[in-house]
């Protein structure tokens, strides 16, 4: 069973540009969430998607956006991109709602670097 | 406000020893209770889990205590491998919400010593 795909693993940005990352979930699973890793706030929770709708999301700026889609693939995006958003983004797959089976599984994440 | 804090940024075992690593938590709507070990770029990995109507749950060398009056759980690895040697998170969620939405602590960095 494949696990958890993330692509890019790497990707170098300048500030004010946007970028797209992507994730593809366990087969099976519906919930996919999306998490940031930086050395000074750990992993921080940015939004969850169950069945293509968004049912939880972080305290992040508007900017940090993201979707799902029926495949139960998710993509996250970032509008004008910010030195401080240098960071590991991470995607998490569950199996469906709270309550059922709440162990999630990462990706390997994506590396983003902003210059 | 950290909800779920892991108050030993690091801590140094030798092989063949028991490591415990520990966590604590705030927020008593926390029902479920999960550990992941990290190693740098990658991804976390699950490792153990405990809702809150246990008080203990076992895995081969790995077992979980959660002690809810303390609101203060513990992994304990048993006996200790060099390959255990990474970064350690626990994390909490409230098991019968709608939502898989993770709070995570800060990390242990262990390093077991051959």
């Amino acid at each position: 069973k494949a696990g958890v795909t993330q692509t890019p693993r790497y990707l170098i940005k300048t500030r004010g540009q946007q970028v797209t990352l992507s994730c593809s979930p366990i087969s099976g699973h519906r919930s996919v969430s999306w998490y940031q890793q930086t050395p000074g706030q750990g992993l921080q929770f940015l939004f969850e998607y169950f069945s293509e709708t968004q049912r939880n999301k972080g305290n992040f700026p508007g900017r940090f956006s993201g979707r799902q889609f029926s495949n139960s693939r998710s993509e996250m995006n970032v509008s004008t991109l910010e030195l401080g958003d240098s960071a590991l983004y991470l995607c998490a797959s569950s199996f469906g709602r709270g309550g059922l089976n709440t162990e999630a599984f990462f990706g390997q994440g994506t590396r983003l670097t902003v210059v | 406000d950290q909800q779920v804090k892991q108050n030993s940024p690091s801590l140094s075992v030798q092989e063949g020893r028991i490591s415990i690593l520990n966590c604590d938590y705030t927020n008593s709507m926390f029902d479920y209770f999960l550990w992941y070990k990290k190693y740098p770029a990658e991804g976390p990995t699950f490792l153990i889990s405990i809702s809150s109507i246990k008080d203990k749950n076992e895995d081969g060398r790995f077992t979980v205590f959660l002690n809810k009056s303390a609101k203060h759980l513990s992994l304990h690895i048993v006996p200790s491998q060099p390959g255990d040697s990474a970064v350690y998170f626990c994390a909490a969620s409230r098991y019968g919400g709608a939502t898989n939405k993770l709070i995570f602590g800060t990390g242990t960095l262990l390093a077991v010593q051959p």
